[in-house]
């Protein structure tokens, strides 16, 4: 089945410091991949997504690449900023049998930006 | 529209409870899911509606819980005796039928079984 594998956290960083967090996956076929955020006693809200492959999707200075070659999805940002300190989880979006376009997440990475 | 709503957003109860969520999507979204998120995990999916169909649970979905979704509008969660194991974040989120867009998540709503 499909499934979602993420650089396991915390991560912490210096205001200003460049982010990777890493993402790879499994499933057949061609899935859309997203970044989902989790900022504290909140819902998850959609960060970025891609649909095919050598996409790149974009959004508040964040930026990832749908990579099918090497199945990856590694979330980026050039300078970090305290108010980025959250959870985020790398998806994939794949369809079943019953047009049931489910999301599978993978495990979340907890980032702390300090001043 | 204010997009995706859950109530309520906490809940304690007792073991062997029953309790019920309520989730309001957005109005002209036709897909509705449910997720649950434990402690350090992501979330897992549940259960899906198409309109008021129910066309999928997950086997996580054990014959305690039930959803509806009765004229395509609102979703209820109902897990009837309650286990100390179902503690959790229930994430409900709905998506239009056509579209390549993700979905939109309402806050959640947390349940602690004592």
């Amino acid at each position: 089945g499909d499934s979602v594998t993420q650089m396991e956290g915390p991560v912490t960083l210096s205001e200003e410091a460049f982010l990777t967090i890493n993402c790879t996956y499994t499933a057949t076929g061609y899935p859309s991949l997203f970044w989902y955020v989790q900022y504290p006693g909140e819902g998850l809200q959609l960060l970025l997504k891609a649909t095919k492959a050598d996409d790149k999707g974009s959004n508040k200075g964040f930026e990832a690449t749908y990579r099918k070659e090497t199945t990856s999805f590694h979330l980026e940002k050039g300078s970090v900023q305290v108010s980025d300190s959250a959870v985020y989880f790398c998806a994939l979006k794949g369809v079943s049998n019953f047009g049931n376009e489910k999301l599978t997440f993978g495990t979340g990475t907890r980032l702390t930006i300090i001043p | 529209d204010t997009g995706v709503s859950q109530d309520p957003r906490h809940k304690i109860t007792k073991r062997g409870q029953n309790v019920t969520f309520r989730c309001d999507p957005i109005s002209e979204h036709n897909r509705l899911y449910w997720y649950r998120q434990t402690l350090g995990q992501g979330p897992e999916f549940l259960t899906y509606f198409q309109n008021e169909a129910q066309l999928e649970k997950s086997r996580l979905l054990s014959d305690r819980f039930s959803a509806e979704r009765p004229k395509g509008s609102f979703s209820t969660l109902e897990i009837q005796r309650t286990e100390q194991g179902d503690s959790a974040m229930y994430l409900c989120a709905s998506s239009p039928l056509q579209g390549s867009s993700g979905y939109t998540f309402g806050s959640g709503t947390r349940l602690t079984v004592v």
